[in-house]
């Protein structure tokens, strides 16, 4: 099993919904929960960063953790064509990142 | 915010040959590097941490005579794949942690072709 599980999509909506991701984990230790944006044969983007249990919005993006679940969703409101990219969760114990497969998402204008 | 760079972005060698990467932090210093590989459609593999000063730590199943890590300062590592072959085409990220911010910032990767 993996630490980290991801689907990795794809996943194609219409410009203006909302997209809905998610990770779920197997490791307790895990101490903080991020989210990546990463676009084609570019570098991984810092999103969102948390590392406790409820909810952080920033702008159109809501990162929820649920640690009791080992489950954490991210929530991208009024979508654009721009928030096309592959989307990694990651998660980390003292400096160490573990990242989920990645969610392909692609916003149809 | 925090840059990181490679260089370079791009390589095409020849089998047999030994390839070098360099990861900079721009504007921060940077006491703990990582180096990952990311295959076409997967996700990234942390291969190694790399401390400024020591020897870097590898994960498992990862070579450390084939994959030769360097940081010999606090704004650059060094990643260099020995005697390429085919299958150590991939993309390659380096990563930086800012010791002011506590986070991690990515570089842009660099795509290593092996023919």
């Amino acid at each position: 099993q993996k630490e980290v599980e991801q689907d990795p999509g794809p996943l194609s909506v219409p410009e203006g919904a909302i997209v809905s991701l998610n990770c779920t984990y197997s490791n307790s230790a895990f101490q903080y929960f991020m989210w990546y944006r990463q676009y084609s044969r570019k570098g991984p983007e810092l999103l969102m960063y948390t590392y406790s249990s409820g909810n952080k919005e920033d702008g159109r993006f809501t990162a929820q953790v649920d640690k009791s679940s080992k489950y954490i969703s991210l929530f991208i409101r009024d979508s654009q064509p721009s928030d096309s990219a592959t989307y990694l969760c990651a998660m980390r114990v003292d400096y160490k990142l573990s990242f989920g497969a990645g969610t392909t998402v692609t916003v149809r204008a | 915010g925090a840059v990181v760079s490679q260089h370079p972005s791009r390589v095409i060698c020849k089998s047999g040959t030994s390839v070098k990467i360099e990861c900079r932090s721009l504007d921060f210093q940077a006491t703990t590097m990582f180096w990952y590989r990311q295959f076409p459609k997967q996700s990234l593999m942390l291969m190694a941490t790399s401390n400024e000063g020591s020897k870097a730590t590898y994960e498992q199943g990862v070579e450390k005579d084939k994959f030769l890590i360097n940081h010999a300062s606090l704004t650059l590592s060094t990643l260099t794949v020995t005697s390429a072959h085919p299958e150590d085409s991939s993309f390659y990220i380096c990563s930086a942690i800012s010791v002011s911010t506590d986070t991690q910032y990515f570089g842009p990767g660099t795509r290593l072709t092996v023919l």
